[in-house]
């Protein structure tokens, strides 16, 4: 079975300044993607940024980076220049690839609060 | 495009009635997942239907949950003899089909609140 864990619940961060989300997973298959899910108070899951575990480039979209160390199974976020509608609940998933009998049904840790400060 | 659409926003109930939620997924999307997301649990997949094929309901917690998806479409998530441990916000998420990546989009949740 796979599980993904978040040990931060709470986080908080100056605008314009840099956040670490960490996230670390467990799994014996190979073939897998990584997500990092945004869900501010309107409850709406919102995907930020997704990594392929085949791929070792770790993914980039815009100010959101991971640091994707498959070795040490561990995924983490980072945010640059953070702005106050980045303030939101963070989840990390996983994913096996979908086909083959697998449902594509994500498993999510349990979720980082970050608080933007202005 | 529409997103997901989910109904009702909000569902107080009280102990031991039942309880439907719809779903709405995006047009033309096969793949329909249910979610739900609790205090104490986090948030746990429930169950997955992709087209005609027999849905995977490996994550309903009891039998008093049950789900159904007519046509293809419109789905409906059922939960009978609702416990106070049932409340939770329920999230459907819909993917134009389930092989190799395609990005899951999710409908906005259902707050279930059960007294």
């Amino acid at each position: 079975a796979q599980t993904v864990t978040q040990s931060q619940p709470e986080m908080s961060v100056q605008e314009a300044e840099t956040v670490t989300l960490s996230c670390t997973y467990d799994t014996s298959e190979n073939n897998y993607y990584l997500f990092w899910y945004k869900q501010p108070p309107s409850r709406q899951m919102i995907l930020v940024i997704r990594q392929e575990a085949y791929k070792q480039q770790n993914a980039t979209e815009n100010r959101f980076s991971v640091n994707f160390q498959k070795a040490a199974k561990s995924f983490s976020l980072k945010i640059s220049d953070s702005q106050l509608g980045d303030t939101a609940m963070y989840f990390c998933a996983f994913m096996l690839v979908p086909g083959s009998g697998n449902t594509g049904k994500l498993i999510f840790g349990q979720g980082t609060t970050l608080q933007v400060k202005p | 495009g529409a997103g997901v659409s989910q109904s009702p926003s909000n569902k107080v109930t009280e102990k031991g009635k039942d309880v439907e939620l719809r779903c709405d997924p995006i047009s033309g999307h096969t793949a329909l997942y249910w979610y739900r997301q609790s205090l104490g649990q986090g948030l746990e997949f429930l169950i997955y239907f992709q087209g005609n094929s027999a849905p995977d309901k490996s994550g309903l917690p009891s039998d008093r949950f049950s789900a159904e998806r007519t046509g293809g479409s419109v789905s409906t998530l059922t939960i009978q003899r609702t416990q106070q441990e049932d409340s939770a916000v329920y999230l459907c998420a819909s993917s134009i089909r389930p092989r190799g990546y395609n990005e899951q989009f999710f409908g906005p949740g259902t707050r279930l609140t059960v007294l």
